[in-house]
């Protein structure tokens, strides 16, 4: 079979419903944390970010929540859209430090 | 938003040759920039961190030798895959820090897709 590596898990969504694609971090201490959006062959792109000190931000049509306790991040997409099929990936970082880590990635694909 | 430019966007070479990519902060002076190597259906993997003025700092596992980072300026860091070989076949992205007035956002390239014959 295919390595678990070559496979990005999948969620598929009706246009016009909402959208919840989950991200679990690893480092306890990180306390910064960003969504990104990559459309095929494209770079990352910024969606939202939150830092520790919130659970909760919201953007346009976004929001994304943060639970420390599980070390678990969530971006939630309101009225999704054709144009948000796309890879959303969360990173993690320590403020102060350079370094940010990106998680394993979802794959969002949005049915008309 | 600020604007980070990559050249080229896309290199096909032979086995065994040299290839410099290169990354521009076009409205902003980055004081770091980060490289990231992208496999199919894969994650964003951090290469190395290149700060201005200062050798670059590579991730374990990363050879050193092999990716030069220059970053002689605040707007210009190159990256050279040196003997390159189909096992380097990759997307390339790099990144850059606005760290003006605090900022901590980071703006990433649209990526050269690198394939070694």
């Amino acid at each position: 079979g295919e390595s678990v590596g070559l496979h990005l898990p999948t969620l598929s969504v009706q246009e016009g419903d909402n959208s919840i694609i989950n991200c679990a971090y690893s480092n306890s201490a990180s306390d910064y944390f960003i969504w990104y959006k990559q459309e095929s062959g494209k770079g990352p792109q910024f969606i939202i970010d939150i830092r520790s000190n919130m659970d909760k931000r919201q953007g346009q049509r976004v929001t994304v929540l943060l639970n420390k306790t599980v070390k678990h991040l969530s971006l939630q997409i309101a009225a999704t859209q054709p144009g948000d099929s796309a890879v959303y990936f969360c990173a993690e970082n320590i403020e102060g430090y350079q370094k940010v880590t990106f998680g394993t990635g979802t794959k969002l694909q949005v049915i008309p | 938003g600020a604007v980070v430019s990559q050249h080229p966007s896309w290199v096909i070479c032979k086995s065994g040759t040299s290839v410099k990519i290169e990354c521009r902060s076009l409205d902003f002076q980055a004081t770091t920039m980060f490289w990231y190597r992208q496999f199919p259906k894969q994650s964003l993997m951090l290469m190395a961190t290149s700060n201005e003025g200062s050798k670059a700092t590579y991730e374990q596992g990363v050879e050193k030798d092999k990716f030069l980072i220059n970053h002689a300026s605040l707007t210009l860091s190159t990256l050279t895959v040196t003997s390159a070989h189909p096992e380097d076949s990759s997307f390339y992205i790099c990144s850059a820090r606005d760290f003006a007035g605090g900022n901590n956002e980071q703006f990433f390239g649209p990526g050269t897709r690198l394939t070694v014959l």
